[in-house]
C-alpha cells in the first residue's frame, strides 16, 4: 500500500493549458513537499508546505496543503514546454520520525 | 560549492556479482539518504545516516544491501550477489540535519543494471 497516492500517474497538455496534480493519503504529514525531476538527473525541491491550509506560489506553480494535513495539490497555470518532467510529493509522516516517503510521481508532458 | 556527486554514473554487472555505489554528500551536511527509483517511479527509501547516530536501515530490501558512511562524509551503498531486480537508478541526498522538511539535496544517481 502507498503511503502517497499520487493522480494522475501520466498528464499530457498542450502550452498554454492548466493542470493539477493531487497527493493524497490517509496519513497526517509533519511537513510535505514537492520536488521536479528531470531525465538523467536527482529531483530537486520546488517547495515545503507545513501547515494545514498553506498555500505557496511559486511563479506559475501553486502549491496547497489539505487542511488536515493529509494531503497536497499542486496546480500549474499557462503550462510551458519547459514545465515537462517528473512530480513528486514527499512527506514525513507524524508517525515516521523524519522519514520522507515520496509519491510515485505525475510524469508531466508539455506540447508546444 | 558542488553539489552531491555520485559514481559511477552508470553500472552495467552480471547476475551474482558485487557492487560499490559511492556518495559524496554536500560539505557539512550531516544527514546522507539512500533511495532506489525504478523507471519512471517514485523513489523508494533505502537508509539515511545522520551524524554519528545508528543508520535508519529499515528501508534495505534485504540483507545483500548494506551501507556505510565513513567520517561523517563519504558514504558507500554495497549491494552483494546482485539480482536483475536490483536493476534500479540509486540516488542519494544529503541534507544540513534530518529536521523534518529539511530540503534534501540530490545526487544525479546511478543506473544499475544487472545482466
Amino acid at each position: 500500500t502507498q503511503l502517497l497516492e499520487q493522480s494522475p500517474q501520466f498528464l499530457s497538455i498542450q502550452e498554454g493549458e492548466n493542470l493539477t496534480v493531487y497527493c493524497n493519503s490517509s496519513s497526517v504529514f509533519s511537513s510535505l513537499q514537492w520536488y521536479r525531476q528531470e531525465p538523467g538527473e536527482g529531483p530537486v525541491l520546488l517547495v515545503t508546505v507545513v501547515t494545514g491550509g498553506e498555500v505557496k506560489k511559486l511563479k506559475r506553480l501553486t502549491f496547497q496543503f489539505g487542511d488536515a494535513r493529509k494531503d497536497s495539490s499542486l496546480h500549474i497555470t499557462a503550462a510551458q514546454p519547459g514545465d515537462t518532467g517528473l512530480y513528486l510529493c514527499a512527506g514525513v509522516a507524524e508517525t515516521s520520525g523524519s522519514r520522507l516517503t515520496f509519491g510515485e510521481g505525475t510524469q508531466l508532458t508539455v506540447n508546444p | 560549492g558542488a553539489g552531491v556527486s555520485q559514481s559511477p554514473s552508470n553500472k552495467v554487472t552480471e547476475k551474482g556479482k558485487d557492487v560499490e555505489l559511492r556518495c559524496d554528500p554536500i560539505s557539512g551536511h550531516t544527514a546522507l539518504y539512500w533511495y532506489r527509483q525504478s523507471l519512471g517511479q517514485g523513489l523508494e527509501f533505502l537508509i539515511y545516516f545522520q551524524g554519528n547516530s545508528a543508520p535508519d536501515k529499515s528501508g534495505l530490501p534485504s540483507d545483500r544491501f548494506s551501507a556505510e558512511r565513513t567520517g561523517g562524509s563519504v558514504s558507500t551503498l554495497t549491494i552483494q550477489r546482485t539480482q536483475q531486480e536490483d536493476s534500479a537508478v540509486y540516488l542519494c541526498a544529503s541534507s544540513w540535519d534530518a529536521t523534518t522538511g529539511n530540503e534534501q539535496f540530490f545526487g544525479p544517481g546511478t543506473r544499475l543494471t544487472v545482466l
